[in-house]
């Protein structure tokens, strides 16, 4: 079955800085690429996703960039404030069965 | 307007219990999943339903029984609650096309005594 590996598991940056969280993944027929935001207590709730028809996406401050060669896939967050501290998730599944497989999350807190 | 609901927002009880918890979704989709976040934050995938039928079961002990009365509900019942149950359980919803976001519920959290 399908493996999401996260990295880093907790990141700090000053308030301003950029931060990036890389995911890899096993299965070479996973086609779609979530990012989920998890602040404390919440519910995981989508900032954005990519398929794999896409190399690169990009929503104001966030980015995200697919590499399908090499099974990797990262999050770009510029100009860090401090309501972007939360664990971010990566996932990836494949069309058949919406199964979702999720990375193990990156704590990241922005020091103001 | 709460698109994913779930019921309740905290379930506290006796190891040995049996407790459902209840979701529901008023977003017109079609399919629907249970998810497990233990106490390390990683999260996974439990159960999927579209329209009613069992499309995902994870290996999960059968004391973890879902049940799909319409596509709109997806409630889990648990037997023979033991101390390892303790997590938060979240109810998320997408539509049937493929490759679709999901959107969660607020969750319940769930504390085995």
């Amino acid at each position: 079955g399908e493996n999401v590996e996260q990295h880093p598991s907790t990141l700090s940056v000053q308030e301003g800085d950029s931060a990036v969280i890389k995911c890899t993944y096993s299965d070479s027929a996973s086609n779609y690429f979530p990012w989920y935001k998890q602040e404390l207590g919440k519910r995981p709730q989508l900032i954005i996703d990519i398929r794999s028809n896409v190399g690169e996406k990009k929503d104001q401050r966030i980015a995200v960039t697919l590499n399908k060669t090499a099974k990797h896939f990262s999050l770009h967050i510029t100009e860090t404030q401090p309501e972007d501290s939360a664990v971010y998730f990566c996932a990836a599944s494949r069309a058949a069965g919406n199964k979702l497989t999720f990375g193990g999350g990156t704590r990241v807190l922005v020091k103001p | 307007d709460t698109a994913v609901s779930q019921t309740p927002k905290y379930l506290v009880t006796q190891m040995g219990n049996d407790k459902s918890i209840k979701c529901e979704q008023n977003l017109g989709h079609d399919t629907m999943y249970w998810y497990k976040q233990d106490s390390k934050k990683f999260l996974k995938i439990m159960f999927s339903y579209n329209n009613k039928e069992l499309i995902i079961n994870e290996t999960v002990p059968n004391r973890f029984s879902p049940k799909s009365p319409d596509k709109a509900h997806l409630n889990l019942h648990i037997n023979s609650l033991e101390l390892g149950d303790s997590a938060v359980y979240f109810c998320a919803s997408s539509p049937l096309t493929v490759n679709q976001p999901q959107h969660f519920g607020d969750g319940t959290r769930l504390s085995i005594l």
